[in-house]
């Protein structure tokens, strides 16, 4: 297993603003993916953070937008750039040796005023 | 197009009563899927996945091809398996997950 830490827990931020959003892995892990859970929706992925090259983003989400890094097997960072309210989310980090052994971090609650 | 569907947002039971969440999927290949739960204040994890055929926590989960349907189903529901449930498909050639929208389930006293 691996254990997913994620800071910060929550902000408070303002628009036009932007936001880095820390996930931490306690162990080497082969995947590592950041999700948007929005109020009363499901996990969206965003991108799939790669180790030493960029960022696959999914269809609606653009690297401009949502720039990721990972350098290294154990750490990630997301930024949510030029924010808006319709950014207010909860951004979840997950990681693991596969895709279908996913370990989730305990989010990050975004509010944009 | 992949998609899956949780058509409750909330079930409710009594404690002791037979529980089943819905899941139904739409994938072209063969599907692998996944239930996430998520208790309150703990993250998202893994429940079952169907190729395990296993039963977790009295939970068990059986993919129904002709119905594109897979069901989470425990016969006594205990006051502890108040959560959120996922239904979750391994899409994108096998790169990530697509999830349903969840359900809420409460078991009463």
């Amino acid at each position: 297993s691996a254990v997913i830490s994620q800071k910060p827990s929550r902000d408070i931020c303002q628009r036009g603003t932007s936001l880095t959003i820390q996930c931490q892995v306690d162990s080497q892990v082969t995947m590592m993916f950041w999700y948007r859970q929005q109020p009363g929706q499901s996990l969206t992925l965003i991108a799939t953070a790669n180790q030493g090259s960029e960022a696959t983003y999914e269809s609606g989400f653009v690297i401009d937008k949502f720039p990721i890094s990972r350098p290294n097997l154990t750490f990630s960072t997301l930024t949510v750039s030029n924010m808006s309210p319709e950014d207010s989310s909860i951004y979840l980090c997950s990681a693991g040796t596969s895709v279908e052994t996913q370990y989730f971090g305990p989010g990050t609650r975004l509010l944009v005023l | 197009a992949q998609r899956v569907t949780q058509p409750e947002k909330l079930l409710s039971v009594f404690k002791g009563a037979p529980v089943e969440l819905k899941c139904n999927y739409s994938y072209s290949g063969s599907p692998e899927l996944f239930w996430y739960v998520q208790y309150s204040r703990q993250r998202l994890q893994l429940l079952l996945r169907h190729i395990s055929r296993e039963s977790i926590k009295g939970f068990t989960a059986d993919l129904n091809k002709g119905e594109t349907s897979f069901h989470l189903k425990k016969p006594f529901a205990q006051e502890e398996d108040s959560a959120m449930y996922y239904c979750a498909l391994l899409t994108g050639g096998g790169n990530k997950l697509t999830f349903g929208t969840g359900t809420q389930l409460k078991v009463e006293l």
